[in-house]
């Protein structure tokens, strides 16, 4: 069974605390991507990435960035997590250019910041 | 700015009927897909419609694709309370030979025993 592996599914931080999201994807995607889910405002595009060591601003990577040192894994770094970052963070893969495939997701992290 | 919306935003329908969610989009797509999303887990994935095709089937699910009117329906036959959960679509576009998918802010759907 294919699977979009999330490290954490719950998370507390604190405001300041640098923070590292891991997902790990057993598939051989080449692409991986990073969302995170607000109430209301439905799932908004962070970063994401076509190959290893390459990576693409979303709609919202301000307070972010993101680490794919090999292809299967994909980290999600908030340099100095803010109570504003506290979110559901998604996730997801899917193959080659995206055309005609759809994602995968893992199970997702809850992250609150206090 | 989200591509699709869905609507209704929440549905509450007995066993047994039929659910049906609409998601309307702003510009020309590749594809629609459509996600399950049971509380508090990640997204998954249902179907995929091309933007060719007019209707899909699998299983108790039905999408159907107009793109003239910019819209999607899916149908779900026969509802049971497993069903409960929020739907999403996602619409595919490829500006600039890369390629971007936007999902909507889901249609939420309660299943009654």
């Amino acid at each position: 069974d294919v699977k979009v592996t999330q490290s954490s599914r719950y998370l507390v931080k604190r405001t300041g605390e640098k923070v590292f999201l891991e997902c790990v994807q057993d598939m051989d995607h080449e692409n991986m991507f990073w969302y995170r889910q607000d109430p209301g405002l439905g799932l908004r595009l962070i970063y994401f990435s076509y190959d290893v060591k390459m990576k693409e601003k979303g709609d919202i990577p301000e307070g972010y960035s993101v680490s794919r040192e090999k292809k299967e894994r994909f980290s999600l770094i908030l340099e100095s997590a803010s109570t504003n970052q506290t979110s559901m963070y998604l996730c997801a893969s899917s193959s080659g250019q995206g055309r005609d495939y759809g994602y995968t997701f893992g199970s997702g992290t809850r992250l609150t910041v206090v | 700015s989200q591509q699709g919306e869905e609507d209704p935003q929440a549905l509450s329908i007995q066993e047994g009927e039929n659910a049906t969610m609409n998601c309307s989009y702003k510009t020309s797509i590749n594809n629609l897909q459509w996600y399950r999303q049971n509380s508090g887990r990640g997204l998954v994935h249902l179907i995929l419609i091309r933007s060719n095709e007019r209707e899909k089937h699998s299983g108790r699910l039905r999408v159907t694709l107009d793109t003239s009117k910019k819209s999607s329906s899916l149908l779900i036959t026969a509802s049971r309370a497993a069903d409960t959960a929020s739907y999403f679509c996602a619409t595919a576009t490829y500006p600039g030979g890369g390629f971007k998918t936007i999902f909507g802010a889901g249609t939420r759907l309660f299943v009654k025993a």
